[in-house]
This record gives C-alpha cells, structure tokens and sequence, in this order.
C-alpha cells in the first residue's frame, strides 16, 4: 500500500542555519504531497502543497520540489527561525476517484535554538 | 477558516468500557477523517468517510467503528476500550483528498 517515509525524528538546529527535512513515499499513483506542521498543543495544520505542474509551493520562507523520479518531497528553509520549532509531518494523497485516503509519516521533530 | 469542532476534548474512560468520540463540521466539506497521534508513530489513520452514510476503514481500523450519520457529524466508536486505545485523536475535514484538510484540535483519551 502507499506508505509515507519520514527518516528523522529529531532534528536540532542553530537559528540562521538551513533546514531539510526528508520525506519519501511510494504509491501505485501519482500522488499528492503535503507538508503539515504542528505546534505544541495545537491542531496540524497546512504548510505546503506539490502541484500537479512544475511550480514549487513556497510558504512562510519553506519550499519543496516534488521528484517522481526519486519518489521524495523534500522540506526545506535557507534559515531557520526560532519559531519554527514545530512537529512537521509529510502526507500522501493518491488524488482523482480514489484519492480520498490521506497517509501520513511519522513526522519529524524540529528544534531550533539560539 | 474552516471549523472542525471535537469533543469531549478530554476523556478518562475505564477499560471494557464504550467510548465516543463525536466531530462536527460546518464547512460542508465531503471528507472526513479520524486519526490517533502518538508518539513514533506520527499520525495514523484509524477510519475515513467521503460522504454521508459512507465509512472506510484507514490503516488501524481494529478495535473502532466509525459512524456518519451526516455531511457535518462523523464518530469515532470504541466499543470496548482498551489501556491500548490511550492517545489522542484528531478528527479533521477537507473537500477531497487532494486538498488541503482542517484538523480539530483532538481529544485525548486515556483509557485506565
């Protein structure tokens, strides 16, 4: 089944430096991808989308690159903030009739420190 | 923004017990979905529904039932709770799968 690959669960960074987070996936489609971040104590929520064209979605200074060709959906920040300690979850969807199911990782711990 | 309302937001239930746990949205959106969080294990899809009357099971149906009896209510069903089931539950709403979905802000259950 489809399945969605997140292989850090802790990440600890020096403010101003760069973030990557990884995600793969693999699925019988082409799917959607999505990265949702969440706050402590609060509800995920949507960070970035992958569009069904070439565009790279870019959100609050994070971008991503969908790579069919190497199944992965990358998340990353020329420099990180404080603020942007939060839990990040990757997510598939498969899209189309049958893209109803939406699967997640299981997510990657970001801290940032001063 | 889109509300996906959960409640009780919190539940202390006793093992053999049966649990509800209710969601309503007002968006009048087609999908909704039930998840549990934990801790390594990220999100997990327990149930799923594309409509009224309609319920698919997600990845870790076992030990739940879900119910949407309409578009705006969709329920999560422990029928005999299990210390197992302690966690917490995010219900969450979108108009398909390929769109951006609005989580509740979860119930957290623990089951003694």
């Amino acid at each position: 089944g489809d399945s969605v690959t997140q292989t850090e669960g802790l990440v600890t960074l020096t403010e101003g430096l760069p973030v990557m987070l990884n995600c793969t996936y693999q699925s019988t489609y082409s799917p959607f991808l999505f990265w949702y971040v969440q706050h402590l104590n609060e509800a995920p929520k949507l960070l970035l989308k992958s569009f069904t064209d070439n565009k790279r979605p870019e959100h609050q200074g994070f971008h991503a690159t969908l790579h069919k060709s190497s199944s992965s959906f990358h998340l990353q920040k020329s420099s990180a903030q404080l603020s942007d300690s939060a839990l990040y979850y990757c997510a598939l969807s498969e899209g189309g009739s049958s893209g109803n199911k939406l699967i997640f990782g299981i997510g990657t711990l970001l801290s940032v420190k001063p | 923004e889109a509300a996906v309302t959960q409640s009780p937001r919190n539940k202390v239930a006793v093992t053999g017990g049966k649990v509800t746990l209710s969601c309503n949205q007002t968006n009048n959106h087609n999908n909704m979905y039930w998840y549990r969080q934990d801790t390594g294990h990220g999100l997990r899809l327990i149930h799923y529904s594309y409509g009224a009357g309609s319920t698919e099971k997600g990845d870790i149906p076992d030990g739940y039932k879900a119910s949407r009896p309409s578009q705006e209510n969709f329920s999560l069903i422990l029928e005999l709770a299990t210390p197992s089931q302690t966690s917490v539950y995010f219900c969450a709403s979108g108009v398909r799968g390929n769109t951006e979905v609005f989580f509740g802000k979860g119930t957290r259950l623990t089951v003694v």
